[in-house]
């Protein structure tokens, strides 16, 4: 079992409407929780981090954290053509002695017009 | 705003060369991190330096060294290099030892290393 899983898609979603990310990890002590967004052959940029149970909105997006389902979320509200890409859930584990971050494989995202 | 500086951006080295890639943190970020990114891969963590020392090892080679220097840039050092090498190589830094709240890494834009 991988330590951070997403479901690899591509997850196609009309333009406008939410799109819904999913991310799962298996360490119940893990502390902080990250969504990259990733466009191909580009470095991750951070688009949200989530550190408590419960939903954290940031313009369009919002991250949902559930510790005792051991689940993340990322929602994309009124979706857009640029919203297509690869996003990729982050989370440090507990037993991290630093501060790596551990990647899920990422799901595709195609926003469609 | 001053970002993760990374050179080169793109690196073309035969097999059993050697190469060395660099990464400039983001001013007054202590912590280092590289990861190596196989094509449709995720990110794989590599190695991370705080305050000078190295922190935390993941799956790197022991072809692979690295080091972070006085000033907080560090360098990635790859010797006979094989063609699984060729990947894209991010370095990333963070203002603390841990990642806290509304941190998280800053990445560079990578160097794409092409191993013929």
């Amino acid at each position: 079992q991988k330590e951070v899983e997403q479901n690899s898609g591509p997850l196609s979603v009309p333009e406008g409407a939410i799109a819904s990310l999913n991310c799962t990890y298996s360490d119940r002590g893990s502390q902080s929780f990250f969504w990259y967004r990733q466009y191909s052959g580009k470095s991750p940029e951070l688009i949200m981090s989530i550190y408590s149970n419960g939903d954290k909105e940031d313009g369009r997006f919002t991250a949902q954290l559930n510790k005792a389902s051991q689940y993340v979320s990322l929602l994309i509200r009124d979706s857009q053509p640029s919203d297509s890409a690869t996003y990729l859930c982050a989370v440090n584990p507990r037993y991290s002695s630093a501060s790596k971050i551990i990647f899920g494989s990422g799901t595709r995202l195609s926003i469609r017009p | 705003a001053a970002g993760v500086i990374q050179s080169p951006r793109h690196l073309i080295k035969e097999k059993r060369e050697t190469a060395t890639l660099k990464c400039y943190p983001i001013p007054r970020h202590d912590t280092v991190y590289w990861y190596q990114q196989g094509p449709g891969q995720d990110p794989q963590f590599l190695i991370s330096f705080y305050e000078k020392m190295q922190s935390d090892k993941g799956s790197i080679p022991d072809r692979f060294s690295a080091q972070q220097f006085s000033d907080y840039h560090s360098e990635l050092n790859m010797s006979s290099l094989e063609l699984g090498d060729s990947a894209l190589y991010f370095c990333a830094s963070s203002a603390k030892s841990t990642p806290g709240e509304d941190n998280g890494y800053t990445f560079g834009s990578g160097t794409r290393l092409t191993v013929v």
